[in-house]
């Protein structure tokens, strides 16, 4: 079965610093990969997916991610962290049935 | 240009009553789903629909059940409500098609007592 792992329950940065949030897949054939972002209270927001071709995908507020096939890894990738990018992230595989399995979430705390 | 929007936004429940969530979106997407969200269990899906008129279980269905009557609107219902179905539950739609991406609502938060 389709299962993803973000390790990574908490992470807290400083502002200004760089980010790396962890995802690891578990998926028989090329996935389908997403990383959602939710803002406390709101309902969750598409930072960017990959389907396809570049291995390297470009997503909304500066962020971006990897696919890495060898190492079944979608990291996520921030060169400079604000605070209003303190929120809990989500990474999630696209599933057989046209379903998504998503992970447990990281939460992001940035200190100033 | 709505996109997707959930009824209510809050509610208490006694343990035994029922209630139904109503989702609805404007973007005339085939496919919507229901989740419910736990603190360190990300999101599990209860229910999904891929059209009018159909639904099915997903990983977490017990307890539930909904109904897909028009294509805009998908509605899960809980018949009787226990403390174990406190959470938060968000809906989401989607286009058919190759792209698994999901459009979400802003989420009810429903507590059991």
């Amino acid at each position: 079965a389709q299962s993803v792992t973000q390790p990574d329950i908490h992470i807290t940065v400083s502002e200004g610093a760089s980010l790396e949030l962890r995802c690891n897949y578990s998926y028989g054939a090329t996935p389908y990969l997403f990383w959602y972002v939710q803002s406390p209270g709101q309902g969750l927001q598409l930072l960017l997916k990959y389907f396809s071709g570049d291995t390297l995908v470009q997503g909304i507020k500066g962020f971006e991610a990897e696919f890495k096939r060898s190492q079944s890894s979608f990291n996520l990738r921030k060169p400079s962290v604000h605070w209003s990018d303190a929120a809990e992230y989500f990474c999630a595989v696209g599933s057989y049935g046209n379903k998504l399995v998503f992970g447990a979430g990281t939460i992001l705390r940035v200190k100033s | 240009n709505a996109g997707v929007t959930q009824t209510p936004k809050f509610r208490v429940l006694k343990t035994g009553q029922s209630m139904t969530l109503l989702c609805a979106q404007d973007m005339n997407h085939e496919y919507m789903y229901w989740y419910r969200q736990d603190p360190g269990m990300g999101l599990r899906l209860i229910h999904y629909s891929v059209g009018e008129g159909t639904t099915a279980k997903g990983e977490v269905p017990d307890g539930y059940n909904v109904s897909r009557l028009k294509k805009q609107n998908f509605l899960l219902g809980l018949e009787s409500a226990a403390p174990s179905q406190t959470s938060v539950y968000f809906c989401a739609s989607r286009l058919s098609g190759a792209s698994y991406e999901q459009y979400f609502g802003p989420g009810t938060r429903l507590t059991v007592t």
